[in-house]
């Protein structure tokens, strides 16, 4: 079946420091794969996608580049701030699907000053 | 902004009654969801719309109902509401082959 696999947090950095949240999905054929983010209190919004292998998606200087190879979808910032500190999904939808979208379970980030 | 609207925002409700979230949209968007939010769930499809009075089960239906009479509007009901109901409940709505999320509804079960 399908399914995404994303490391759990809590994850707690200082301000500047790097961002890597994993994240690795099983799938039937060729999915399209997303990161939400989520405010506290507020409802999920979209920051990158990727819908074919080696496509890189990137936003607010987040990146997260497709690798099928090893099938793995993760995301990265070079210089964290404060107002980064939310919670991350990484998701999947495979076509076909109706769009329907597979989570995973989220990655709270909290940045330090 | 997707243009999606929830309602009501916040709810809390009694063990045994019935509950309608409304999700309202304003571009005729062909598809529609409800996902639910719960802690070390991530968030789960409960039921979604593929056109006027054209519905699906998704992962965690049981409990729960549809309707689509009008392309703007989705509603999900709890015809008898339970505890472990209580969650944060999301419309969405696919756009270009993304999901756009509305703010959320939350649900309290006592």
């Amino acid at each position: 079946g399908n399914s995404v696999t994303q490391m759990e947090g809590p994850v707690t950095l200082s301000e500047e420091a790097f961002l890597t949240i994993n994240c690795t999905y099983t799938a039937t054929g060729y999915p399209s794969l997303f990161w939400y983010v989520q405010y506290p209190g507020e409802g999920l919004q979209l920051l990158l996608k990727a819908t074919k292998a080696d496509d890189k998606g990137s936003n607010k200087g987040f990146e997260a580049t497709y690798r099928k190879e090893t099938t793995s979808f993760h995301l990265e910032k070079g210089s964290v701030q404060v107002s980064d500190s939310a919670v991350y999904f990484c998701a999947l939808s495979v076509k076909g699907s109706q769009g329907n979208l597979i989570f995973g379970k989220g990655t709270k980030l909290s940045v330090k000053p | 902004d997707a243009g999606i609207t929830q309602s009501p925002r916040h709810k809390v409700t009694e063990t045994g009654t019935p509950v309608t979230l409304r999700c309202h949209q304003t571009e005729n968007h062909r598809y529609m969801y409800w996902y639910r939010q719960d802690p070390g769930h991530g968030l789960r499809l409960i039921h979604y719309s593929y056109g006027v009075k054209d519905t699906d089960k998704g992962e965690v239906s049981d409990g729960y109902s549809v309707s689509r009479s009008k392309t703007e509007d989705f509603l999900l009901t709890l015809e008898s509401a339970t505890s472990s109901q209580t969650s944060v409940y999301f419309c969405a709505i696919t756009i270009l082959n993304t999901i756009y999320f509305g703010e959320g509804s939350w649900l309290t079960v006592v």
